[in-house]
């Protein structure tokens, strides 16, 4: 049982650049989440889908946009990187039901030069 | 302010301590409450749910206080795998958005 998977898990971009994270999940979920963690920051929210077929911002969604292609995937695309985007990426997806676990992917560590 | 506030620490605990910290969130409407644990480098992963009676799972202990708030989370008999950032996370009605706290940090000492 896979969970939650990202790729890449790494990755070095130029300014400018544009790459899409990918995310899947193999549990049915119908919410799944895009979040950036920074150190001193916590974990913030950048765009949230609660179902297939919606998406909506959350606290930091400037700079990326994503895609909800079914159920199971859930795509975080930089158009033009900046080093400001330099962070880890973490999706997460659950039920949606609110009162349920949430699984995390393992990352991707993404550095904008 | 913040919706879900936590003290970063870090928090140094000897071994076979106890330690407990808390979280306040902001809306009131907040629905689900939950702690998370992240190690170093790595993903968040449930550590346990809070509920309205509390909760104890071993050594961990969670309470929520809606009146004032705030949830807490009390380690007893700490142990040097229990080294970690405790994440606070809050859910709010309607939307099922997760909201983290910045974490508690934990450093068993021994």
């Amino acid at each position: 049982n896979a969970g939650v998977t990202q790729t890449p898990k790494f990755q070095v971009l130029k300014t400018g650049q544009s790459m899409t994270l990918q995310c899947a999940q193999d549990m049915n979920h119908n919410s799944m989440y895009w979040y950036r963690q920074d150190p001193g920051m916590g974990l913030r929210l950048i765009y949230y889908s609660a179902s297939e077929g919606t998406t909506d911002k959350g606290e930091v969604p400037n700079g990326y946009n994503v895609s909800r292609l079914n159920k199971r995937e859930f795509s975080l695309r930089l158009e033009s990187a900046a080093p400001s985007q330099t962070s880890v990426y973490f999706c997460a997806s659950s039920t949606g039901l609110g009162n349920t676990e949430a699984f995390f992917g393992q990352g991707t560590r993404l550095t904008v030069v | 302010r913040k919706e879900v506030e936590q003290d970063p620490g870090p928090f140094n605990v000897p071994e076979g301590a106890t330690v407990a910290f808390n979280c306040t969130y902001s809306n009131s409407a907040s629905q689900s409450f939950f702690w998370y644990r992240q190690d170093c480098r790595k993903e968040p992963k449930l550590l346990m749910s809070v509920y309205s009676s509390g909760n104890e799972d071993g050594r961990f202990t969670a309470q929520l206080n809606r009146a004032s708030q705030y949830i807490s989370l009390l380690i007893r008999d700490s142990k040097l795998s229990d080294s970690a950032t405790y994440l606070c996370v809050v859910i709010h009605y309607g939307n099922n958005r997760l909201a983290f706290g910045k974490g508690n940090q934990v450093v068993v000492i021994p």
